[in-house]
């Protein structure tokens, strides 16, 4: 079985500040992590993604996570927050366990980020 | 580019009328899903085509149905929507089972925002 959770549904930083949006997961397979992005009446967008290669995962707009299996843990983080990084944010959890799993993600509930001027 | 591509964006339909959506992808992965998404809500997934084959979640209603005609083609069919319904309706695919071609991570459409009065 797997799950996420997501420290925090909402989350609020001044422009230029650190982000960070934290994540822990539970997995009885090796996992594969991924961090989506939601904007208003938009579909997911992958921001980043961990399959088991570098535990430093960069992903696109300056984003990057970090792999933590003693720490059960995937935070997402941005040295310096842009307007533009109003979302919601997802942290999601797929391994493959057989059959008819294979692909699925679960994922967290959510938190949104507000970027403050 | 390759892509997910949802119509329509926006659908209204009546109580009790069925309604159809549509997904269809440039992508050629092997794997389909459709998720419903509720407001301020982490996506819900309703079903999956792996390939062919059909793979439907235990708690996933009956008036919801799926047909997948081709690799590149997939449709949701609501029989006979309650406005428990609306909901922000999302396609997306993955390339998994694959060997070194597989990927995991999904990609998704925009989505379909369904009204139903």
């Amino acid at each position: 079985a797997q799950s996420v959770t997501q420290l925090g549904s909402h989350v609020s930083v001044s422009e230029g500040a650190l982000v960070l949006l934290r994540c822990n997961y539970s997995s009885s397979v090796p996992p594969y992590l991924f961090w989506y992005v939601q904007y208003p009446n938009q579909g997911l967008q992958l921001l980043l993604k961990y399959t088991s290669a570098a535990t430093l995962v960069k992903g696109i707009n300056g984003f990057e996570a970090e792999f933590k299996k003693s720490e059960t843990s995937f935070h997402l983080t941005k040295p310096s927050a842009h307007m533009s990084d109003a979302a919601e944010y997802f942290c999601a959890v797929s391994g493959y366990a057989g059959g008819t799993s294979y692909g699925k993600l679960t994922f967290g509930q959510g938190t949104i980020l507000t970027v403050h001027p | 580019d390759a892509m997910v591509i949802q119509n329509p964006r926006y659908q209204v339909t009546q109580f009790g009328k069925p309604v159809t959506l549509s997904c269809s992808q440039t992508l050629n992965h092997n794997v389909m899903y459709w998720y419903q998404q509720k407001s301020s809500q982490a996506p819900k997934l309703l079903f999956h085509y792996y390939d062919k084959d059909f793979n439907n979640e235990a708690d996933t209603p009956d008036n919801f149905q799926s047909r997948r005609p081709n690799t590149s083609f997939c449709f949701l069919d609501i029989r006979s929507p309650g406005l428990g319904d609306a909901a922000m309706y999302l396609c997306a695919t993955s390339r998994v089972g694959q060997g070194s071609g597989s990927s995991y991570e999904q990609y998704f459409g925009p989505g379909t925002r369904l009204t139903v009065t």
